[in-house]
C-alpha cells in the first residue's frame, strides 16, 4: 500500500477562520512533509517531519503551524490566512532510512481557497 | 541559472507517438533522480526513481540519467490519451527528508487520439 491520505479534499474559509488540514499514511514512513503548490507551479516545501520531530520550516509564516500527533499522521493548522495562501497542500511521506528506498509519495491534496 | 531546468511546453503528440521529457540541472551533487506525474488538480504520483546513471524501464517508461552531462530524460512508448498530464522532474542531494527534493516547472503533455 503506498497511499498517501489527505482529508478535506476542498476547503474554502475566511480570513478570520481557523481550520486543518490532516495527512494519514499507514506505509510505516518515518518522514512526512508538507508542501503547497499554486497554479501551473512546481510543489514547494513548507515542513518535515522526522521521527515526529520538526526537522525543517521553509519560513513558512506562524499562520500554519504544523502538528505530528504520531508516526503516521500529520496536521496543517490554518489561522488568519490571507487570499494568496489559497492552493493545493500536498502531504508526502519517505521512509527516512537514507538511502536508495527514501522515494516521496505524495496524497492528492487539499484545495484551499481563503476569501 | 537555475538549478534545474524543464521545459514547460505544452507538448501535444498523436496516440501511440514516442514522448521525450528533458530536464538539465547544474548541481553535479545531485544523485537521486525522479519523475513525477500529475494530473489536473490531483497530487504527484511517482513514476520513476534513479539513483545512477543509465537506463531504469517500467513497462512503457524509461527514464535516462547522464551524470556527465546533467541531464535527465524520461521516455513514455505507445503514448495514451490516459498520459496526458504534466510530468515534473525532481532531483536531490541524496536520500532522507535533510534533503530538499528540487523541482523541475513542469512539462504540460497532451495525448490526442
Amino acid at each position: 500500500d503506498t497511499e498517501v491520505t489527505q482529508t478535506p479534499k476542498h476547503l474554502v474559509m475566511g480570513m478570520t477562520n481557523k481550520k486543518s488540514l490532516k495527512c494519514e499514511q499507514h506505509m510505516g514512513h518515518r518522514a512526512m512533509y508538507w508542501y503547497k503548490q499554486k497554479a501551473k507551479k512546481p510543489p514547494e516545501l513548507m515542513f518535515v517531519y522526522s521521527y515526529e520531530k520538526l526537522s525543517i520550516n521553509e519560513s513558512v509564516p506562524s499562520r500554519f503551524s504544523p502538528e505530528c500527533p504520531n508516526s503516521s499522521l500529520l496536521n496543517l493548522h490554518l489561522h488568519a490566512l490571507q487570499p494568496e495562501d489559497s492552493a493545493l497542500y500536498l502531504c508526502a511521506s519517505s521512509q527516512e532510512e537514507g538511502g536508495s528506498d527514501d522515494e516521496q509519495f505524495f496524497g492528492p491534496g487539499t484545495r484551499l481557497t481563503v476569501l | 541559472q537555475k538549478e534545474v531546468e524543464q521545459d514547460p511546453g505544452p507538448l501535444s503528440v498523436p496516440e501511440g507517438a514516442i514522448v521525450s521529457l528533458n530536464c538539465t540541472y547544474s548541481n553535479s551533487a545531485f544523485q537521486y533522480f525522479m519523475w513525477y506525474r500529475q494530473y489536473s488538480r490531483k497530487g504527484p504520483e511517482l513514476l520513476m526513481y534513479t539513483y545512477s546513471s543509465g537506463n531504469k524501464e517500467d513497462g512503457r517508461f524509461t527514464a535516462q540519467v547522464d551524470k556527465s552531462s546533467k541531464y535527465i530524460s524520461l521516455f513514455i512508448r505507445d503514448s495514451q490519451p490516459s498520459d496526458s498530464a504534466t510530468y515534473l522532474c525532481a532531483m536531490s542531494l541524496s536520500g532522507g527528508s535533510n534533503y530538499k527534493l528540487t523541482f523541475g516547472k513542469g512539462t504540460l503533455l497532451t495525448v490526442n487520439p
